[in-house]
């Protein structure tokens, strides 16, 4: 069972930043990895599919990369409407996996 | 617009059973696989259980299996959660989400409903 371990679990940065949340697996995934993000008392919502695809209506400054265990979402300038817990999940072995969450906290 | 309906959750004490539902629209449900998936107070996402567009194939966790079951009734686009035996660790929202395109990626949400396993 593939293990996902998400860094930091807390972020704090301030409007306008640029945000680096990190995933890695406990052996290679490929680019068969998801993240997702999560407001408070709302479902999560997909934003990367297969490492790097933002899905459809995800605003551009979300961006995904990375392959095999190591893998980075990149927010290029912070919204406010961005703060929130993001999750990675692998699905290239089963049982689909998620990462523990990064919480991504306004300074 | 794709929408996900939870229903069905409620509290029940250890040892009970209790079945979600989910009520899909806006989509072809019989060309889509249906996760679900849960999640603690205050902690992640626990990915719980998926059915294949024909009900053909299901996985489950180790947490659930043997305990939990999905099914799916594709004249009512609607997926099932049958769970039993159920303990305080079940205690969770649950959310059913659909497969983006047999990827195994959760591409849309329920809003979720809460299981509470209490004595």
């Amino acid at each position: 069972e593939i293990v996902l371990t998400q860094s930091p679990a807390t972020l704090s940065l301030s409007p306008g930043e640029r945000a680096t949340l990190s995933c890695r697996a406990s052996q290679s995934v490929s680019s068969h990895l998801a993240w997702y993000q999560q407001k408070p008392g709302l479902a999560p919502r997909l934003l990367i599919y297969d490492a790097s695809n933002r899905a459809t209506g995800i605003p551009a400054r979300f961006s995904g990369s990375g392959s095999g265990t190591d893998f980075t979402l990149t927010i290029s300038s912070l919204e406010p409407e961005d703060f929130a817990v993001y999750y990675c999940q692998q699905r290239s072995n089963w049982p689909p996996a998620f990462g523990q969450g990064t919480r991504l906290e306004i300074k | 617009q794709v929408q996900l309906v939870e229903s069905g959750g409620g509290v029940v004490q250890p040892g009970e059973s209790l079945r979600l539902s989910c009520a899909a629209s806006g989509f072809t449900f019989t060309n889509f696989g249906m996760h679900w998936v849960r999640q603690a107070p205050g902690k992640g996402l626990e990915w719980v259980t998926f059915i294949q567009y024909n009900g053909n194939n299901k996985y489950y966790a180790d947490s659930v299996k043997g305990r939990f079951a999905i099914s799916r009734d594709n004249s009512k686009n609607t997926v099932y959660l049958q769970m039993n035996s159920l303990r305080p660790e079940d205690t969770a929202v649950y959310y059913c989400a659909r497969d983006m395109d047999s990827a195994y990626y959760l591409y849309y949400w329920g809003q979720g409903t809460l299981v509470t396993v209490s004595s």
